[in-house]
C-alpha cells in the first residue's frame, strides 16, 4: 500500500484555521486522497476525498498539490469538537478498496 | 442521518469462550467491513464483506474468526475462542458502493475484553 506520512500531532486554538498536512510521494494515477477522522471513544469518521483537484464540503476543505505527492486538510474555524485523531489515507486501486489507517496526526484544540 | 449501529457497546468474556459481535449497517449498504483497534494502535482491517460472501480478508482474520449476514439487517463477527490478544474496539462499517470514492461509515465500536 501506498504509505502516508503525517505529523504526530498539532495544536490549534479555537476559531483559528487549521492546515493539516499529509505526505504521500508514492502515490499513483488512480489512488484516491481519502481524509478520516476519529474523536475520542468513535469510530472513524469519513471527512473528505479527492483525486486530483481541490475538494470542498460542509466539514472541511482538501487541497492537493499538483503533483499530488502532498495534499491539506483545511478546517477553516476550529471548534473543541474537532479535537481528534485525523487520517490521511491513500485508498488503492485494487481488490476491494479497504482503508488502511495510519497513525495519524492528533488535533489539540484549545478554547 | 443514517448511522451504523453495533452492539454490545462492551462485552467482556473469558479466554476460550465464544462471541459474537452485532452490526446493523445503513440500510442501502451493500458493502460491510470490520477493523479493530487494539488500544493505543492503530484501527486495522479484518475483513470485508459483499454479496453474502468474504471479497477480502487480512492476515489477523484467522480460522477463529468468522463472518455472517444471517438476515437482511445485521452483519456479525463471530470468534471461536477467544484469546487476550483479542482484547480490541471492534468497528463495523458499511458503504454503499465499492467505488474508490464510496466513504466508509463506521459504529461506535465494540469494546472486547478477555479475562
Amino acid at each position: 500500500d501506498a504509505k502516508t506520512t503525517q505529523p504526530n500531532s498539532m495544536e490549534s486554538n479555537e476559531e483559528e484555521p487549521v492546515h493539516l498536512p499529509c505526505n504521500h510521494s508514492t502515490i499513483s494515477g488512480t489512488d484516491y486522497i481519502h481524509w478520516y477522522r476519529q474523536l475520542p471513544s468513535q469510530g472513524p469518521e469519513y471527512v473528505i476525498h479527492g483525486l486530483t483537484s481541490n475538494v470542498n464540503n460542509r466539514m472541511a476543505s482538501l487541497a492537493i498539490a499538483e503533483d499530488r505527492k502532498s495534499s491539506t486538510l483545511i478546517l477553516h474555524r476550529a471548534t473543541l469538537r474537532d479535537a481528534a485523531v485525523y487520517y490521511c489515507i491513500l485508498r488503492r486501486n485494487s481488490g476491494y478498496s479497504t482503508l488502511t489507517f495510519g497513525k495519524g496526526t492528533m488535533l489539540l484544540v484549545s478554547p | 442521518e443514517p448511522e451504523v449501529t453495533q452492539t454490545p457497546s462492551h462485552q467482556v468474556t473469558q479466554m476460550g469462550q465464544e462471541v459474537i459481535l452485532r452490526c446493523v449497517p445503513i440500510s442501502n449498504h451493500l458493502y460491510f467491513y470490520w477493523y479493530r483497534q487494539i488500544l493505543g494502535q492503530k484501527v486495522e482491517f479484518l475483513v470485508s464483506f459483499y454479496n453474502n460472501e468474504i471479497s477480502e480478508k487480512s492476515e489477523i482474520f484467522d480460522d477463529q474468526f468468522s463472518v455472517e449476514r444471517p438476515d437482511g439487517s445485521n452483519f456479525t463477527l463471530k470468534i471461536r475462542s477467544t484469546k487476550l490478544e483479542d482484547s480490541a474496539m471492534y468497528f463495523c462499517a458499511s458503504s454503499s458502493g465499492q467505488a474508490l470514492g464510496s466513504p466508509l461509515h463506521f459504529g461506535n465500536g465494540t469494546r472486547l475484553t478477555v479475562t
